[in-house]
């Protein structure tokens, strides 16, 4: 079975420094990977996707992943954290079997808690 | 473009009602997914609707239902509420590989 693991309930950075949330993944084929956030009260905000190409893939807001296929990983990183970026993360695969095929499955989220 | 909306964004319901949450895809999407989240479970995948037919359903009980019209609105509709089905209920609509999410529906059952 697919699945995705965030093996860090929270993570606190200082702000101006760099930030890695981590995320790896099981899946028997090519993985279809996403970073999404979310803010309290708020829906889920799509930061980046890995499909194919580059390991390194750069999405919204600053941030970017890094695939990692023999270590089964796509870690969130950002050089140069915000206040603002305190938030929960979300790590997802593209499901493709079964009665969710083309669906996320998703973490459990990370807690991302940047303090002045 | 306007995002995904839901209606309402909040609802209080008591076991044993009913409920229809409404869901509005970004224009030109054809997709709509409904996510379940809830502090224990984390985010879940309900069903996905294509075209007006379920094309995908997740591990939930019949009491959970939705359907899709012909301009790619949805509704999903949850039947004899229980405590546990309170959550926040994400709708995603997409065109291509990623979903974009809408701000939820939080539901309460008392």
């Amino acid at each position: 079975a697919q699945s995705v693991a965030q093996p860090e309930d929270q993570v606190n950075v200082a702000e101006g420094n760099p930030l890695t949330v981590k995320c790896t993944y099981s899946v028997s084929g090519n993985p279809y990977l996403f970073w999404y956030v979310q803010y309290p009260n708020r829906g889920l905000q799509f930061l980046l996707k890995y499909i194919t190409g580059d390991n390194l893939v750069k999405g919204s807001y600053g941030f970017e992943a890094e695939f990692n296929k023999s270590q089964t990983s796509f870690h969130l990183k950002k050089p140069s954290a915000l206040v603002s970026d305190s938030a929960l993360y979300f790590c997802a695969v593209r499901d493709d079997y079964g009665g969710s095929q083309g669906n996320l499955i998703f973490g459990k989220g990370t807690k991302l808690s940047v303090k002045p | 473009k306007a995002g995904v909306t839901q209606t309402p964004r909040y609802l209080i319901k008591t076991r044993g009602q009913q409920v229809t949450l409404s869901c509005s895809p970004i224009s030109g999407h054809r997709s709509v997914s409904w996510y379940q989240q809830t502090p224990g479970q984390g985010l879940q995948f309900l069903f996905e609707y294509f075209s007006e037919t379920q094309r995908n359903k997740g591990n939930f009980p019949g009491r959970f239902s939705g359907r899709q019209f012909s301009n790619s609105r949805s509704e999903m509709n949850v039947s004899t509420l229980e405590l546990g089905d309170s959550a926040l209920y994400l709708c995603a609509s997409s065109l291509g590989v990623e979903q974009f999410f809408g701000p939820g529906t939080r539901l309460t059952v008392l």
